[in-house]
């Protein structure tokens, strides 16, 4: 399995605070992706990056930025915290034939 | 756009049950193919995948074949473990590499 790390992997937080998910890879993989879970919706593509400095949005991107300076490391802010954004975020990595996925990070938004 | 639909669940069968979750795809082109699994309380794993129709991608005594002419891609094992229990979710790749996932199959098997 692709070396890929979440941080925090565990956060309650406050509605209206900003909250930034760490994702961090070992494997020199171009593509990078954060996802949401939810129940009933499967996963669900927030933003992604197919380079340093690149990124593009997915289907749900409303109220998250992403940031990428570095091949290794994804950061993906919530800009002001709501409820619906209560979820657990799967970070990945690759490309054309698989993509890899973190552990997860479990964001409860009080 | 492209989506994934595949069989609700949950699905409960007993050890050594045949299993069968049903998987279609919408989808311009011809996108490539996944199951991925999910253990309780991990990330999502790939499971298998194929990349051209009547290609079958095969692990761990599972098996899914695209099937172009009804763009589906039904994954199937003969004997199930008490292991096997986790959530199966099907999915597509478009051309940009993103991923497009199905709602998830919750599958218990029962010793």
């Amino acid at each position: 399995d692709a070396g890929i790390t979440q941080s925090p992997r565990h956060k309650v937080t406050e509605t209206g605070t900003p909250v930034t998910l760490r994702c961090h890879q070992t494997e020199n993989h171009r593509y990078m992706y954060w996802y949401r879970q939810d129940p009933g919706h499967g996963l669900r593509l927030i933003h992604y990056s197919y380079g340093v400095k690149d990124t593009d949005k997915g289907e749900v991107s409303d109220g998250y930025s992403v940031s990428r300076s570095k091949t290794e490391d994804f950061l993906l802010t919530l800009e002001s915290a709501t409820s619906s954004q209560t979820s657990v975020y799967f970070c990945a990595t690759g490309g054309a034939e698989t993509q890899y996925f973190g552990p997860g990070t479990r964001l409860l938004v009080l | 756009g492209d989506s994934v639909t595949q069989m609700e669940g949950p699905v409960t069968l007993s050890e050594e049950a045949f299993l069968t979750i049903n998987c279609t795809y919408t989808a311009t082109g011809y996108p490539s193919l996944f199951w991925y699994v999910q253990y309780p309380g991990e990330g999502l794993q790939l499971l298998l995948k194929a990349t051209k129709a009547d290609d079958k991608g095969s692990n761990k005594g599972f098996e899914a074949t695209y099937r172009k002419e009804t763009t589906s891609f039904h994954l199937e094992k003969g004997s199930v473990q008490v292991s096997d229990s986790a959530v199966y979710f099907c999915a597509l790749s478009d051309p940009d590499y993103k991923l497009s996932f199905g709602a998830g199959t919750t599958v218990t098997v029962r010793a």
